[in-house]
């Protein structure tokens, strides 16, 4: 069964370093998100991605955050100087179609730790 | 201000008992009510959705209500597994087009003991 990865797993890093997160979505999928989910809080919406442009992002996604899809299969979050609060699990996820309507599928996560 | 809610935060049950998690929620104008599983170390898997016509709507031992009037849903698990173990969350979307309009409770987590 297709689905959504991610790497690495977990990623610890010093206060200020630039990271990039990578997920693989579902091949044939069109529409891709980032959230991000702090240690004992909600699932927070970051970005969502069609067509080579990002269709909406949130208040969280400051000028630190950016997405990428290089290729045609990878689509990376990079955060260019990492807070302590950017410390939680990022996920990305895939669907077929936009809306609220379709399924999202979400990836396992990457755990990030900034130190 | 849209906001869901769940409760109750943790629950340990036996394995084999049934259980019911509540989700409240003030997103408006609804759309659609969507239960996931997260396993420990896992993305969030959809178990059920449902509309604002359905109310109940069933995925083998998960059985998902939604009274849209009181803006309340269940999921109800019959015979609880130890496979069961799991954080469940509820997610409301508003009507209109885009991933911003998804609200995420905190879930609750739910440990099956044998």
């Amino acid at each position: 069964e297709p689905e959504v990865t991610q790497t690495p797993s977990h990623q610890v890093t010093q206060m200020g370093q630039e990271v990039i997160l990578r997920c693989v979505p579902i091949s044939n999928h069109l529409y891709f998100y980032w959230y991000r989910q702090i240690l004992g809080q909600k699932v927070e919406f970051l970005v969502s991605f069609y067509n080579n442009e990002i269709s909406e992002k949130s208040e969280i996604f400051d000028d630190q955050f950016s997405v990428e899809r290089p290729d045609g299969s990878n689509f990376t979050l990079k955060i260019r100087s990492t807070k302590l609060e950017d410390s939680a699990m990022y996920f990305c996820a895939s669907s077929d179609l936009g809306g609220g309507y379709n399924e999202q599928f979400f990836g396992p996560g990457t755990r990030l730790t900034v130190l | 201000k849209n906001q869901v809610e769940q409760s109750p935060q943790s629950l340990i049950i036996l394995e084999g008992k049934n259980c019911t998690l509540q989700c409240n929620y003030t997103v408006s104008p609804f759309s659609n009510l969507r239960w996931y599983k997260q396993d420990t170390g896992r993305g969030p898997v959809s178990l059920t959705i449902m509309t604002f016509s359905e109310n109940t709507k069933s995925n083998g031992r998960y059985t998902a209500t939604l009274d849209a009037d009181t803006k309340q849903s269940s999921l109800h698990i019959t015979a609880s597994q130890l496979s069961d173990s799991a954080s469940y969350i509820c997610v409301v979307s508003r009507q209109g087009a885009g991933a911003n309009n998804l609200f995420f409770g905190t879930g609750t987590r739910l440990t099956v003991i044998p």
